[in-house]
């Protein structure tokens, strides 16, 4: 069965410290994973994908196969970072996304 | 600009009533989902819908229906509504396998 693990409820850091949210993952075959993120008051959308390979507002994603692990991470945290992050996967038939959940993260000055 | 529209931001119902919750997506997505949002659980799966009148049970089914008679409308149905069932809803639609875009979330109170 396909699975998320976020491990941490809460992650706080201080003002330009290094970030990592990590996620594990539970799938048969290649899993097509994704970072949502949740700022106060807003409606939860996409911060990346790793399809894409790309680094959004810092933030970087790598799949690791061998370890079942999409960490997100940040070399320097800002405060405008403080928000819920979620990792989330589609089964296996691409119908549903499935997340994990989630880690508050907490970023003061 | 992907908008999905959740009917009520906020609702306030008796326990026994029946419930709708109505969520709109304009993007022609094929696919929907409704998810419930709790803390400390994250989200977690209620329903979901991959075609018209076509729907799947999700993590969590129980004490809910779903309809989808029109492609671009998915309804959550709380048949009778109890206070465990208070909670943050959330509508989700995506196209095939790719990013799936959010309503602001229906906030209910089953009093």
């Amino acid at each position: 069965a396909q699975r998320v693990t976020q491990p941490e409820k809460l992650l706080s850091v201080f003002k330009g410290a290094p970030v990592e949210l990590k996620c594990n993952y539970s799938y048969s075959g290649s899993p097509e994973l994704f970072w949502y993120v949740q700022y106060s008051r807003q409606r939860l959308q996409l911060l990346l994908r790793h399809i894409s390979r790309e680094s959004i507002k810092g933030f970087t994603a790598d799949l690791n196969k061998g370890e079942t692990s999409f960490h997100l991470k940040k070399p320097f945290a800002q405060e405008e970072d403080s928000a819920m992050y979620y990792c989330a996967l589609f089964n296996q038939a691409g119908t549903a996304l499935i997340f994990g959940k989630g880690t508050t993260l907490s970023v003061s000055s | 600009d992907v908008k999905v529209t959740q009917s009520s931001r906020y609702l306030v119902k008796r326990t026994g009533e029946k419930v709708f919750l109505e969520c709109v997506q304009d993007m022609d997505h094929e696919n929907m989902f409704w998810y419930r949002q709790d803390p400390g659980l994250g989200l977690r799966l209620i329903y979901f819908s991959y075609d018209v009148k076509m729907k799947e049970k999700g993590d969590i089914p129980e004490g809910y229906s779903v309809s989808r008679e029109k492609k671009e409308r998915f309804s959550l149905i709380l048949e009778s509504a109890s206070t465990n069932q208070t909670s943050m809803y959330l509508c989700a639609s995506s196209p095939d396998r790719w990013e799936a875009f959010f309503g602001q979330g229906t906030r209910l109170t089953v009093v």
